[in-house]
């Protein structure tokens, strides 16, 4: 059975880089059937899937965070990991990692981490 | 964005009774729609792809369906482990969205 764990800081300070990690067990970060994402939940704005990312390196971000996004994935450590700059209080959510499942006209997130809550404060 | 709106916001219903939730995409998706279980304090976990697909391990009593840009999610006889906020999501068009979430409580 995947199963799949955030770790990183939950305390971010306004201006500074939020850093997450996913670790991948039970199975496979190279998996050319699934690509690798990021998720978050704010109370009032709900869902909000922040991009992906493929064992080859592929990408693909929000147009709403692309600036600010950089994804990368360590196929040695069965890892994928966030990086989001210039923090603002906007950016205090729940964040998830998850497996997108990906086939012909198919795509859904079918495997997800517990989540970690990140706030970002002074 | 595709924008995705879900009703109704919140639901109150009895065990056994029929619960529908829908969900309106902005243009046609094609349906490219998921549906979406989060109990409190859990990770949303994936019951329906494909618009009508049951997922693995899925209890037969969730169904989808729907067309176009009218979606619907049923349960057909609640439960009281169904309490719970349940999303649709689209992957027609990138970035994928989500609606905004029905809350499911027992009456």
């Amino acid at each position: 059975q995947v199963q799949l764990e955030e770790s990183g800081p939950g305390l971010v300070k306004p201006s500074q880089t939020l850093s997450l990690t996913c670790s991948v067990s039970g199975g496979s970060v190279i998996n050319g059937a699934h690509y690798w994402s990021w998720i978050r939940q704010h109370p009032v704005r709900g869902l909000e899937w922040i991009g992906y990312i493929h064992h080859d390196g592929s990408t693909y971000y929000n147009p709403s965070l692309k600036s600010r996004i950089t994804m990368s994935i360590d196929t040695s450590k069965n890892q994928f990991s966030l990086n989001l700059t210039s923090v603002t209080a906007a950016d205090t959510a729940l964040y998830y990692c998850a497996r997108d499942r990906v086939g012909p006209h198919h795509d859904a997130f079918d495997m997800w981490g517990q989540g970690t809550m990140v706030i970002a404060s002074s | 964005d595709m924008q995705m709106t879900q009703s109704p916001s919140s639901l109150s219903a009895s065990v056994g009774d029929r619960v529908t939730i829908t969900c309106q995409a902005s243009q046609d998706i094609r349906n490219s729609l998921n549906w979406y279980q989060q109990r409190p304090g859990k990770a949303p976990k994936l019951l329906i792809y494909d618009a009508s697909k049951l997922e693995t391990g899925v209890p037969s009593r969730f169904s989808g369906s729907g067309s176009g840009t009218d979606y619907t999610f049923t349960i057909s006889s609640l439960r009281p482990e169904d309490i719970a906020t349940y999303y649709c999501q689209q992957y027609d068009n990138l970035p994928w969205t989500f609606g905004q979430g029905t809350k499911v409580e027992i009456q």
